[in-house]
């Protein structure tokens, strides 16, 4: 079936630690995105892409990474650099195309103790 | 910088009554519409999108939305509200020629029996 698969649904990390989130899609698609969520904030986006080995900020970058070496891949890493990394954390992705949708992965919570 | 307000936060319906949710956005053109609904600790599925043409479209789950362009909105609408639909709607914004997409804070729906 395709779809886009996040991993792993759950993650807990120690406070200044990176942690890589993954997130890997088999639509073909050439843009991806990772957005984060927070109570009462709806999605707020990280980083996109466009194609491979390009990728652009969202509105919140400060504190994330992402790397988009694959079609298929877009893996996001929380740095320590970023202030309150506690949230859950959606991928995305969606056909260039005129008229297309996003379609989106299951989710990863991210928890910093 | 475009962007998706829901003025609607959280709203409470009867089930069998009939339901509204609010979405307004800002940009210069009309960009791509769409609603979203997530059950908790879910991603996001497709409601229904608006691209060009019928203004009023139609969904999955009996869901319809209505654009109107005067108005900047995209109000989302159910007949009949079923216990099943309580979760939270995302109104998102896509721009022609860019894959750059926009969310609202979304509206919590609680069903009461």
């Amino acid at each position: 079936d395709g779809g886009i698969t996040q991993s792993p649904k759950y993650l807990f990390r120690k406070e200044g630690q990176n942690v890589t989130l993954s997130c890997e899609q088999n639509l073909n698609h050439d843009a991806m995105y990772w957005y984060r969520q927070d109570p009462g904030q709806g999605l707020r986006l990280i980083y996109y892409s466009q194609i491979v080995n390009d990728f652009q900020k969202g509105d919140i970058a400060e504190g994330y990474s992402v790397s988009r070496e694959k079609k298929e891949s877009f893996p996001l890493t929380v740095t320590s650099a970023q202030k309150n990394p506690t949230a859950f954390y959606l991928c995305a992705s969606r056909s260039t195309g005129e008229n297309t949708e996003a379609f989106f992965g299951q989710g990863t919570r991210l928890t910093v103790v | 910088a475009q962007s998706v307000t829901q003025p609607d936060i959280h709203i409470t319906v009867s089930e069998g009554a009939s339901l509204e949710l609010r979405c307004n956005y800002s940009y210069g053109a009309t960009p791509y519409l769409f609603w979203y609904v997530q059950s908790p600790g879910q991603g996001l599925q497709l409601l229904l999108k608006y691209f060009s043409g019928d203004t009023l479209v139609q969904g999955i789950k009996g869901f319809e939305a209505e654009f109107k362009r005067s108005q900047s909105s995209f109000n989302l609408r159910k007949p009949s509200v079923h216990w099943s639909d309580a979760a939270e709607y995302f109104c998102a914004v896509g721009l022609h020629n860019n894959n750059d997409m926009r969310f609202g804070a979304g509206t919590r729906l609680t069903v009461k029996p």
